[in-house]
């Protein structure tokens, strides 16, 4: 699975929207882009995840460019709710035996 | 969440002593991976299982193995915990095409 990089953290004021960046420079044609977020104590939730076209779903929009070698999430307006430990990782969706390596994350905090 | 258990919820153990945490799963999925996380480490994986008794190694296995004699548990063992054990495991399920889906964790502590 691809390597992939994200700042460490990231604030936002509540009601703004959060575009939470993800390098992936080294991402296979077969790889899709996952995101997940960890709020504190809680296992990580799935947020959503896409190959190549843009993707929203009623957590979020993921923007993946062109050559797939960067994406962003949004949180269209963020709320304190919103504060947790946001991962992007990258993995073959169909391998027989998919496992998926997280890094540190960047940790988002929405501000009143 | 998902329909994953993971039992105990929170245990202390004295090193040395021999630690076997549960997943359970009422999905049906195929894959089950138990990770473990620390402060400025992130998620590791430990070990992961693609089908009964079909298991493999992740990025941290040593100290620990599992087994999977049932689609729906997962069983995480410490033969002989120590104390850079101490940690948060999560569980996690996959379907085939579908992201992973976590448990609530288990906060092991080993004095």
């Amino acid at each position: 699975d691809a390597k992939t990089t994200q700042p460490p953290s990231m604030d936002c004021a509540e009601g703004r929207a959060a575009n939470l960046p993800c390098n992936h420079s080294t991402i296979s044609g077969n790889e899709y882009v996952y995101w997940y977020r960890q709020i504190h104590s809680q296992g990580p939730q799935y947020i959503i995840h896409g190959l190549k076209n843009n993707e929203t779903n009623e957590m979020a929009s993921l923007i993946i460019t062109e050559d797939r070698k960067s994406s962003t999430l949004i949180l269209p307006h963020a709320t304190l709710r919103d504060t947790a430990v946001y991962y992007c990782i990258v993995r073959v969706a169909n391998t027989n035996a998919g496992k998926s390596t997280f890094g540190d994350g960047t940790t988002l905090t929405v501000k009143p | 969440d998902a329909g994953i258990t993971q039992s105990p919820r929170h245990k202390v153990t004295e090193t040395g002593t021999p630690v076997t945490l549960r997943c359970h799963q009422t999905e049906n999925h195929r894959y089950m991976y138990w990770y473990r996380q620390d402060p400025g480490h992130g998620l590791r994986l430990i070990h992961y299982s693609y089908g009964v008794k079909d298991t493999d190694k992740g990025e941290v296995s040593d100290g620990y193995s599992v087994s999977r004699s049932k689609t729906e548990d997962f069983l995480l063992t410490l033969e002989s915990a120590t104390s850079s054990q101490t940690s948060v495991y999560f569980c996690a399920i996959r379907g085939h095409n579908s992201p992973l889906h976590f448990g609530n964790g288990t906060r092991l502590t080993v004095t």
